[in-house]
This record gives structure tokens, C-alpha cells and sequence, in this order.
């Protein structure tokens, strides 16, 4: 089954602790992104990466931290800088061939604060 | 500035009947335009999709309309169902923006009751 897979789906950080999210694809797609959805907003772009090794700030990157190693994985790293780290972050992919190709979503991890 | 927008928070439509989901922007570059489907504590579905050379896209019971005068779309959904109880988010993007970036608006929650 082909898709993206999130880890873990809960996770909850102590002040001044940096914490990894997970995000592995299995679609082949070259794009890969990270949102932040807060309640009652939609989703805002936090980094992006087109290429292996090469990635870009999106509108929201202060505190967050990323890496694209492999192709597969795009890990994305709340940093203790992120003052307000409490939301549901959201990784998609997708294929960069042709035009207008839609993205395609994980199931999610939800950060909170102890 | 919230350049796709989504006014209605939420929207309750009878099983059977029409339910319109609507979408405003203010970019004119804007070329691409998508709609999601999201269920709580999962990723969005993509759903449908409109291209800017078109003013109509039809997918089953799931049509999209663009007026690009106005820069308004809209979702139909014919007949609703209550499976389709969901939050909707309009995307936009355009060819300027590199990696296929997508703006979000604030979602619409669907409620379609039996």
C-alpha cells in the first residue's frame, strides 16, 4: 500500500526540549511538506523540499527545523525557539511531474506541551 | 493577509440534499484550485480539482465551479450524504510559486444530518 505514515501520532514535549516528528513516504514523489493547522485555521506551510538534500522555508519556519537525507523522509524538528508548539502538523508529498499534481496527506501528529 | 478564504465556518444540510461549499480568493495568479476532505485526528483527502482554463470540474456526486471574475469557487455536493460530515478546505496555487505550494483557507464544517 502506498502512502505517507507519520510518527507517532501523539507527542507531547517539555520546555526547552527539541522533539522530531517522523515522515516517511512510499509514493516515489520528489515534493515533500510540512503544515502546522492551529483550531479553527487552515493549514499553514512550515518547510518544503523538491529535492533530496535541498529544502526551503514556507511561511511559518521560525522554531522548526528539517532535513531531506533520503528521498523517503522528511523528519521536521520543533525546536525549543517554537513558543507555541501546541498543534497538529501534517506531512504530505507529491510528484512534481506534469502540472498542477494534487498533494497527498498523512494522518497527522498532534504536539502538546506538559 | 488571508489570501484564500472560507466564510463560513460551518454549514448543516439535510441527507439527500444539496450542500454548496464556498471559496473566495484575492489572488489574481492563482492557476490551480483544490479542495480537501478532513476528518478529525486524520490528514486531508484530496477530493477534486479545477484548473484556471476551466470553470467546471465534475468528479461523481462532487462538482467544482471557478468564476475567475468574481475569484470564487465553489463545492457542490449532490446528494449529500452523512459520510460526507467532514471539514472542507479550499487550496490555491500558482505557477509562480516553486514547489507546488498550496494556500488553505480556514475549512468549512459540513454537517449533513439523516
Amino acid at each position: 500500500d502506498g502512502g505517507i505514515t507519520q510518527s507517532p501520532k501523539y507527542l507531547f514535549r517539555k520546555e526547552g526540549q527539541n522533539v522530531t516528528l517522523s515522515c516517511e513516504q512510499n509514493l516515489n514523489h520528489d515534493a515533500m511538506y510540512w503544515y502546522r493547522q492551529d483550531p479553527g485555521q487552515g493549514l499553514r506551510l512550515i518547510y518544503y523540499s523538491q529535492i533530496v538534500n535541498d529544502f526551503q522555508k514556507g511561511d511559518i519556519a521560525e522554531g522548526y527545523s528539517v532535513s531531506r537525507e533520503k528521498k523517503e523522509s522528511f523528519p521536521l524538528t520543533v525546536t525549543s525557539a517554537q513558543k507555541n508548539p501546541t498543534a497538529f502538523y501534517l506531512c504530505a508529498s507529491s510528484t512534481l511531474e506534469g502540472s498542477n499534481q494534487p498533494q497527498h496527506f498523512g494522518d497527522g501528529t498532534r504536539l502538546s506541551i506538559l | 493577509d488571508q489570501q484564500v478564504k472560507q466564510n463560513s465556518p460551518s454549514l448543516s444540510v439535510q441527507e439527500g440534499r444539496i450542500s454548496i461549499l464556498n471559496c473566495d480568493y484575492t489572488n489574481s495568479m492563482f492557476d490551480y484550485f483544490l479542495w480537501y476532505k478532513k476528518y478529525p485526528a486524520e490528514g486531508p483527502t484530496f477530493l477534486i480539482s479545477i484548473s484556471s482554463i476551466k470553470d467546471k470540474n465534475e468528479d461523481g456526486r462532487f462538482t467544482v465551479f471557478l468564476n475567475k471574475s468574481a475569484k470564487h469557487l465553489s463545492l457542490h455536493i449532490v446528494p449529500s450524504q452523512p459520510g460526507d460530515s467532514a471539514v472542507y478546505f479550499c487550496a490555491a496555487s500558482d505557477a509562480l510559486r516553486p514547489g507546488g505550494k498550496l494556500i488553505f483557507g480556514q475549512g468549512t464544517e459540513l454537517s449533513v444530518k439523516p
